[in-house]
Formats: C-alpha cells, sequence, structure tokens
C-alpha cells in the first residue's frame, strides 16, 4: 500500500498553460517536501511546507499544505518547458518516503 | 564541493552475482539512505541509517544489506542479483529531523541479466 498518492501520473501541456499536482494520504503529516527530478539525475527540493494551510510560493510555482495535514498540492502557473520533471511529494518523519510521482511534460 | 557521490553511475550484473554500490557524502550528515527507482516511478526506500553504526529496513529492504561504519559512507550490497533488482539506485543524506533537506546523488543504473 502506497503511503502517499499523487495525481494525476502523467501531464502533457503547451507552454502557457497551468496545472495543478495532488499528493494525498490517509495519514496525517507532520511535515511534507515536494522535490522536482530531471532525467539522469536525482530529486531536488523545492519546497518544504510544515503548518496546516499554508501556502509557500515559489516563483510562478505555489505549494499549499491542507488544513486536516493529510493532502497537498502544486500549482504551476503558465508552465515552461523548463518544468519538464518528475514531481515528486515526500513525507518526512523518522525516515523520507516519498509519493508515487507525477510525470510532466510541458511542450512549447 | 562534492555533495553525495555514488559509483559506479552504470552496472551490468549476471544473475546470481554480487557487488557493492558505493555511496559518499562531505556534508557531515548524520542521516543516509538508499532508494530504488523504477521506469515512471517515484523512489522506494530501501535502507536508511540515521548515524555511524545504525541501520534500518525501508519499503523494499529485501535481498540488500547495508553497514554503516563512518559518517561518510554508506554502501549497499547485492548479496546474489536477480534480475527484479535491475532499477536506478540512489543515495540521499541529509541533517537528521524532520524538514530537512536531503542531498542526492546522481544515480547508479544496475541491469541484471
Amino acid at each position: 500500500t502506497q503511503l502517499l498518492e499523487q495525481s494525476p501520473q502523467f501531464l502533457s501541456i503547451q507552454e502557457g498553460e497551468n496545472l495543478t499536482v495532488y499528493c494525498n494520504s490517509s495519514s496525517v503529516f507532520s511535515s511534507l517536501q515536494w522535490y522536482r527530478q530531471e532525467p539522469g539525475e536525482g530529486p531536488v527540493l523545492l519546497v518544504t511546507v510544515v503548518t496546516g494551510g499554508e501556502v509557500k510560493k515559489l516563483k510562478r510555482l505555489t505549494f499549499q499544505f491542507g488544513d486536516a495535514r493529510k493532502d497537498s498540492s502544486l500549482h504551476i502557473t503558465a508552465a515552461q518547458p523548463g518544468d519538464t520533471g518528475l514531481y515528486l511529494c515526500a513525507l518526512t518523519s523518522d525516515k523520507l518516503i516519498f509519493g508515487t510521482g507525477t510525470r510532466l511534460q510541458v511542450f512549447p | 564541493n562534492a555533495g553525495v557521490t555514488q559509483t559506479p553511475k552504470f552496472q551490468v550484473l549476471k544473475t546470481g552475482q554480487s557487488m557493492t554500490l558505493q555511496c559518499a557524502q562531505d556534508m557531515n550528515h548524520e542521516y543516509m539512505s538508499w532508494y530504488r527507482q523504477d521506469p515512471g516511478m517515484g523512489l522506494r526506500l530501501i535502507h536508511y541509517s540515521v548515524g555511524a553504526g545504525i541501520t534500518d529496513q525501508g519499503e523494499v529492504p529485501n535481498g540488500y544489506n547495508v553497514s554503516r561504519s563512518t559518517t561518510e559512507d554508506f554502501p549497499l550490497r547485492l548479496l546474489s542479483a536477480a534480475p527484479s533488482q535491475t532499477s536506478v539506485y540512489f543515495c540521499a543524506s541529509s541533517y537528521q529531523g524532520e524538514g530537512t533537506e536531503a542531498f542526492f546523488g546522481q544515480g547508479t543504473r544496475l541491469t541484471v541479466v
């Protein structure tokens, strides 16, 4: 059983479109992270959210932590080809557990 | 800054062979971990360590052994490779504590034939 489910699994969009990626669990998180992984590389941290209802912005990326701390979302405004990659949410506790991932392809 | 270094980058093994994937970090991080990533999927935790001399199992530990004799090194051993262990392996390190940033190596692509 996967602790963290991400949706959609795949997303293919045109440059300039907006998109939202979701991360859900039946368990409460104490904190959650989002990573981006490009082909041939390891994941790189984008953000850490720790407070229910928290919203963090990183340029065109907006991250939200659900009020009940059981879900999170990543919204990208005006996607660009450079946003292409695998987006992973991760549960941080005594160990780092990753979600199933969302593979995003942005076409020019 | 070297960060997290994994060797080798690529490896082909025959079924039943053994090998060790090396991982070293120079950031004095207490926490180190190994993941495997299968095509189109996220990362699954194999083993992790919170400090020298301490290791624990992750989500998919079967077929893998680890040890942590120093803070810097965390090797992953496959005692008898199986085709099901064909995957890309990532090592990560971080300071201990929730919400700390994990730094990853560039991965080892392992094929077992």
